[in-house]
């Protein structure tokens, strides 16, 4: 397994932009998390798909924000209209059908 | 109040000490425990995972979870300066669960 991956790992916008971040899951992992970290915090969930479909949200996945991952393979996460409390690191993991979950390099949002 | 809690730290300790690392939580669904290491601007790397109460031991890592206690630990023995990093425990009530996390505790291990 090559890990799971991240892109871009850094990415800096003005406000009221859109980004799009990428996901790629360990290989067969059918289970796949987005999570926000900021500093000094641990993460937070934000949204969980199983294979295609997206089964989880949380309350943090403004309306602003996004995430498909089309046949069942990688993600992506969508954030339209930035702010600057969307600053943040932005964390995917995955996981085989067990509660073990792989995080990537994570993507560092900084949005001015 | 938050459903897991963790000391931010700093902990800082000599090379070869034994750490000891805790997280409490509330929430009695939680049966599935891990704790993660993450690096300054590093993915959380997974460290530990045990189900259920228990003992689990790793080589230099010992996870320990009484749920009756609401208590988790992870002791480190013969730390060593690599393993100078933020250890964060989260926790999940099912296989397909969401993790939640503590804030995690940065550890520094001096030589």
């Amino acid at each position: 397994d090559t890990g799971v991956s991240q892109n871009p790992r850094h990415k800096i916008t003005k406000r009221g932009q859109n980004v799009t971040f990428r996901c790629d899951p360990i290989s067969e992992h059918n289970r796949l998390y987005w999570y926000r970290q900021t500093l000094g915090q641990g993460p937070e969930f934000l949204t969980y798909f199983q294979n295609e479909a997206q089964l989880e949200k949380s309350r943090l996945l403004s309306d602003r924000f996004s995430a498909e991952r089309p046949k069942g393979s990688f993600s992506t996460l969508e954030i339209q209209r930035t702010e600057q409390g969307d600053s943040a690191m932005y964390l995917c993991a995955s996981s085989r059908d067990s509660y073990e979950q792989y995080f990537g390099p994570g993507t560092r949002l900084t949005v001015t | 109040q938050k459903e897991v809690e963790q000391d931010p730290g700093p902990l800082s300790v000599p090379e070869g000490a034994i750490v000891s690392l805790n997280c409490t939580y509330s929430n009695s669904a939680f049966q599935y425990f891990m704790w993660y290491r993450q690096y300054s601007r590093k993915g959380p790397e997974l460290l530990m995972y045990t189900y259920s109460s228990g003992n689990k031991e790793d080589g230099r890592f010992t996870a320990q979870v009484d749920k009756s206690s609401k208590y988790i630990s992870l002791f480190i023995r013969d730390s060593q300066p690599s393993d100078s990093a933020t250890y964060l425990c989260a926790m999940s009530a099912g296989t397909a669960s969401k993790l939640t996390f503590g804030t995690g505790t940065r550890l520094q291990v001096t030589l």
